[in-house]
């Protein structure tokens, strides 16, 4: 067990709709990153959060946002979904503040848009 | 050039086998470069990691090579045994950037 939970596990909706995924941190660690795997594009960076701010991004598109609460579980909200935003969506944390050398990984949100 | 390109795709070896899984870059700024192991259902985990500083580094039967001038590494099994058959993530990183991973390898151990 990573120490990072992320819910829920599965999520099926329908395209046009809005989800949020939902993610904890392991106790102590400031840093959360949110990454999309699928088959054909393997593990991608989406956006890391320190202590609440942003701090990096990487390829989300702007039908999705994310945030970080002041008690470090942060959210990642996919709205105007479509059948390509299907796959896996990971959250990490970082035990390095502010690194990413060593990432622990939740066991990840299956998101299904039929 | 922030791509880290893995291969193979999928590797099959028999028990006691040494699977090497390879991967290259080409960003020569990338001063870290960890695998990760990843089981179905589960997220990727840490398994070891190097620096350019060093050309190889064991872990118990895992052990990383690193050639920078040819600015590749990978990854060797010893001894493999059917429960590290998992997919494997190479990935590489500078400073406080984002880790990039490459498209990782399904390595399979046959009993």
């Amino acid at each position: 067990d990573s120490g990072v939970t992320q819910t829920p596990k599965h999520l099926i909706t329908a395209t046009g709709q809005r989800v949020t995924l939902r993610c904890s941190p392991r106790s102590g660690d400031l840093s959360v990153y949110w990454y999309q795997q699928s088959l054909d594009q393997g593990l991608q960076f989406l956006i890391q959060y320190y202590n609440g701010e942003e701090r990096a991004k990487g390829n989300i598109l702007e039908r999705f946002s994310a945030q970080q609460f002041p008690d470090l579980h942060s959210e990642l909200n996919l709205s105007s979904l479509e059948l390509g935003d299907s796959a896996l969506y990971f959250c990490a944390s970082s035990d390095v503040q502010g690194s990413n050398e060593k990432l622990f990984f939740g066991s990840g949100t299956q998101l299904s848009v039929l | 050039q922030q791509q880290v390109k893995q291969s193979p795709q999928s590797l099959i070896v028999q028990k006691g086998g040494i699977p090497i899984i390879n991967c290259a870059y080409e960003n020569t700024a990338f001063d870290y470069f960890p695998w990760y192991q990843q089981f179905p259902g589960k997220g990727p985990a840490l398994l070891i990691a190097i620096r350019p500083d060093v050309s190889e580094k064991k872990e118990g039967r895992f052990t990383i090579s690193f050639n920078k001038s040819a600015k590749q590494f990978s990854l060797h099994i010893m001894d493999s045994q059917p429960g590290d058959s998992a997919t494997y993530f190479c990935a590489a990183s500078y400073g406080f950037q984002k880790l990039v991973f490459g498209t990782g390898t399904r390595l399979l151990v046959s009993p």
